[in-house]
């Protein structure tokens, strides 16, 4: 089945500073999100991004799908930015179901 | 409204109860989704609906038993349960399967002792 690597695995970071997220994925993907996970465990849905650049405020993610990974940027970090975010892909040639990464656990000190 | 609902927030319960999960959407999605989460790891998938009919099971044990009573509602039936059963289990939903985005509710944090 097809692989998702995010990096890296643990991010400290000083409130106001910008940071870059790694998903590196196996194979051709029609489907990719990318989620943050707030620390009561709600997933919150950042981009749908299967290819091509978004921004949504301070955040914004590019797909890069003919080299096969994603990047989300997070500008101006806030203190309520930490928690984890996952890379979740979904795969052109197999099932229907979405993999997700490990994850890439952020802290934002004040 | 990107909205799922999860019902409850918390539950506690012994190895030789029975115990429902229930998840609601009205976004009118035709495909729905339970995942399990244990600590410091990512969701994994469960089951889907699409339709209202199962689609996969990620061989499951016996003793969750999901169902789809209509399309905008998932039910997960536990029974007999082992502690490491404890986990956050998430329901998801989609407009429908593969090319669409998922919904993720805020979850069920359950305990099994």
């Amino acid at each position: 089945g097809i692989q998702v690597e995010q990096s890296p695995p643990d991010l400290i970071l000083q409130e106001g500073a910008n940071s870059t997220l790694r998903c590196n994925f196996s194979d051709s993907v029609n489907n990719l999100q990318w989620f943050h996970q707030n620390p009561w465990g709600q997933l919150i849905n950042l981009f749908y991004i299967p290819s091509g650049t978004k921004q949504n405020g301070r955040l914004s993610a590019t797909t890069v799908a003919t080299e096969r990974y994603s990047l989300l940027y997070i500008s101006s970090s806030q203190t309520t930015d930490s928690g984890v975010y996952f890379c979740a892909v979904n795969s052109q040639g197999g099932s229907e179901k979405l993999v997700f990464g490990k994850g890439t656990k952020l802290t934002v000190n004040p | 409204d990107t909205e799922v609902t999860q019902t409850p927030k918390h539950l506690v319960m012994g190895m030789t109860n029975k115990k429902s999960l229930k998840c609601e959407q009205h976004m009118g999605h035709r495909a729905m989704y339970w995942y399990k989460q244990k600590a410091k790891k990512p969701p994994e998938l469960m089951f889907v609906y699409s339709y209202e009919k199962l689609s996969i099971n990620e061989s499951v044990p016996s003793r969750f038993s999901p169902e789809c009573p209509n399309s905008s509602l998932l039910n997960l039936h536990l029974h007999a349960l082992q502690p490491e059963d404890s986990a956050l289990y998430l329901c998801a939903s989609s407009q429908a399967i593969r090319l669409y985005e998922q919904y993720f509710g805020p979850g069920t944090r359950l305990t099994v002792t």
